[in-house]
């Protein structure tokens, strides 16, 4: 099985900053990428998928990059609302550990 | 629109099975697969497997496997995740989730809680 690994585990970072999430594959998985946001108590919701294609209405302060093995999730000004848990998942496979992130 | 609606919250005893349905509207059935989702409590997601709502391909987690049975019955749009010889560990709300073999999870129900206690 193909292990997702994430970094950091949480993060806190005040508002307006630029936020940096990393996600590797244990082997290549070519763009078969995608994050998700989960807010406490809520569903996750897909914000990226093809490793960089924003999904539709997502807010375009998120980005995606990345290939085969490494991948980053970027908000680029942190806003209030992104309080949440981030994941990142090979495509018919498992997921990262998550990444928390908080507002200072 | 598309929604995908799961069944209502389950209480089972440890050795027991559990089947949980999501019924899927707003959009051709069969054109997408439909994933599960698991998250026990304060814990992170953790993928189960995928089924084919065109052909029932199947594609489990080497954990669950042996365990779970995904099917669906097109006749109704609805897609069912079966898991057997429940222990503690298996208390999660589950997930069902338009998407999985080559595509991300664009659409998800609202969960379903199954709490596994004695």
């Amino acid at each position: 099985d193909i292990q997702m690994t994430q970094s950091p585990s949480s993060l806190s970072a005040s508002v307006g900053d630029r936020v940096t999430i990393t996600c590797r594959a244990s082997q290549g998985i070519s763009n078969y990428l995608a994050w998700y946001q989960q807010k406490p108590g809520k569903v996750p919701k897909l914000l990226i998928y093809a490793a960089s294609t924003l999904q539709s209405g997502v807010p375009s302060r998120f980005s995606g990059s990345g290939s085969g093995t490494d991948f980053t999730l970027t908000i680029s000004s942190l806003q209030p609302e992104d309080v949440a848990t981030y994941y990142c998942q090979k495509y018919n496979s498992g997921f990262g550990q998550g990444t928390k992130v908080e507002i200072k | 629109q598309v929604q995908l609606v799961q069944s209502g919250a389950e209480v089972k005893k440890p050795g027991a099975s559990v089947k949980v349905s999501c019924k899927a509207s707003g959009y051709t059935f069969t054109s997408y697969g439909i994933s599960w989702v698991r998250q026990a409590p304060g814990q992170g997601l953790e993928w189960m497997g995928w089924i084919s709502a065109y052909n029932g391909n199947t594609n489990y987690a080497q954990k669950l496997q042996g365990r779970v049975t995904m099917t669906t019955d097109t006749s109704t749009s609805t897609a069912y995740m079966e898991l057997r010889s429940l222990r503690s560990d298996d208390t999660a709300v589950y997930y069902c989730a338009r998407g999985g073999q080559l595509d991300a999870f664009d659409y998800w129900g609202q969960g379903t809680l199954v709490t596994v206690s004695s």
